[in-house]
């Protein structure tokens, strides 16, 4: 059973502060992550995906992949009011055609 | 540029009654999902059809059954409601799923919001 854990939150950060979101899977071979926010009654929107080690920039957004540790990361920077969200990490699975697994999510809350 | 619709957006059903979830796409993708999501327990797969004329179970089947119409719509269908299947559910499309690419990129269409009485 492939497995993505994330805590579920809250997590409360002030209004221009860094939030750090992670991510751990249990699927050694996976190859592929993302990650949405999903609005209070919407539906998830891909914000962000990942397929080498390292880190990735979008904007305020870096997505930071760790094969060897099984981890994958997501840090906002100047958190706004408009960042409160749920965050799903989702994975690929190893090989042929694989769907995606997600997280449970963590909710975000950035306070004015 | 419509992406994903899906119908109906909100229905109450009786234990035992029948409904069916539409879902169609207008990106000319080759896959589509379906998807419920509970609190607490995320999304979780119900079917998904790799391309056109194949379905496959996902993680949580039981209780549904889906049909891939054509390459655009794909419906699941609830036989005898429970109110276990009390749910959001979301249809999602990607243009594929082969590969370690962006090709698995979902697109999620707005929700469909049941409840089982």
């Amino acid at each position: 059973q492939k497995e993505v854990e994330q805590n579920s939150g809250p997590l409360s950060v002030p209004e221009g502060a860094i939030a750090s979101l992670n991510c751990t899977y249990s699927d050694r071979g996976s190859q592929s992550f993302f990650w949405y926010r999903q609005y209070s009654g919407k539906s998830p929107e891909l914000i962000m995906s990942i397929y080498s080690n390292g880190d990735k920039e979008d904007g305020r957004f870096t997505a930071q992949l760790n094969k060897a540790s099984q981890y994958v990361s997501l840090l906002i920077r100047d958190s706004q009011p408009s960042d409160s969200a749920t965050y799903l990490c989702a994975v690929k699975g190893t090989s042929g055609y694989s769907t995606l697994t997600f997280g449970k999510g963590t909710m975000l809350l950035v306070s004015p | 540029n419509a992406g994903v619709t899906q119908t109906p957006k909100f229905q109450v059903l009786k234990t035992g009654q029948s409904m069916t979830l539409q879902c169609a796409q207008d990106m000319n993708h080759n896959s589509m999902y379906w998807y419920r999501q509970d609190p607490g327990m995320g999304l979780r797969l119900i079917y998904y059809s790799a391309s056109e004329g194949t379905t496959d179970k996902g993680e949580v089947p039981n209780g549904y059954n889906v049909s891939r119409l054509n390459k655009r719509e794909f419906s699941l269908r609830l036989e005898s409601a429970a109110p276990s299947q009390t749910s959001v559910y979301f249809c999602a499309s990607s243009e594929s799923g082969q590969g370690a690419s962006g090709a698995n990129v979902l697109t999620f269409g707005a929700g469909s919001r049941l409840t089982v009485l």
